[in-house]
């Protein structure tokens, strides 16, 4: 897990609130992932990144905006949210090797994000 | 759609006991992962299987792949208190970057 880092661990804020999600990989990868993790249900991938472009946006509500200023930095600006965005965020990365198999991903610890 | 599908959702063990837990899925992959999550942390990425491989070993860890049954297995040979989690199977069905996960198997090793 310390190969990729994610801040804050813990967040609670209100549903008119504007926080954002940091994630940080010290591994030399390429892309970069954010999932989101509710109860009861599969990973869920939200956005992509490959050579600071975003290549997936899997339907993410715009409250949701993702930001990656380098091959390193991933972030998750959130902006009134609702109750049901409340969940585990992961970052992820991976080394990708052009256009075939996807590779392994490494996990971040997440951010557990409460919505009042 | 959803890919991968663990079986069971959840195993209770005693200590030294093996655990085996299944992975089926729909549709042709080019891998298949399988990942293990400690309560409310990341997913550390425990093995990989290609398509074109039928079995693989890493530690006390088995995995096998069946291709014409769309199914994997994890086995943990003499399970440890610390082999409590969830365990995941993701799938890459070809798409770039794209791994699609089950909803997990939650181990649990009893001392």
């Amino acid at each position: 897990e310390t190969g990729v880092t994610q801040t804050p661990r813990h967040l609670v804020m209100g549903m008119t609130n504007k926080k954002s999600l940091k994630c940080e990989q010290h591994l030399g990868h390429n892309a970069m992932y954010w999932y989101k993790q509710s109860a009861k249900k599969p990973l869920e991938l939200m956005f992509v990144y490959n050579f600071k472009e975003q290549t997936e946006n899997n339907s993410v509500p715009s409250r949701f905006s993702p930001e990656c200023p380098n091959s390193s930095h991933l972030f998750l600006h959130l902006h009134t949210l609702q109750p049901e965005d409340s969940a585990l965020y992961l970052c992820a990365s991976s080394q990708d090797q052009g256009r075939g198999p996807t590779d392994t991903q490494y996990f971040g610890p997440g951010t557990r994000l409460t919505v009042l | 759609s959803q890919q991968g599908e663990e079986d069971p959702q959840a195993l209770s063990i005693q200590e030294g006991e093996n655990a085996t837990m299944n992975c089926s899925y729909k549709t042709s992959i080019n891998n298949l992962q399988w990942y293990r999550q400690n309560s409310g942390r990341g997913l550390v990425h425990l093995i990989l299987i290609r398509s074109n491989e039928r079995e693989k070993h890493s530690g006390r860890l088995r995995v096998t792949l069946d291709t014409s049954k769309k199914s994997s297995s994890l086995l943990i040979t003499a399970s440890r208190a610390a082999d409590t989690a969830s365990y995941f199977c993701a799938t890459d069905g070809g798409s770039n970057y794209k791994l699609t996960f089950g909803k997990g198997t939650l181990l649990t090793v009893n001392p």
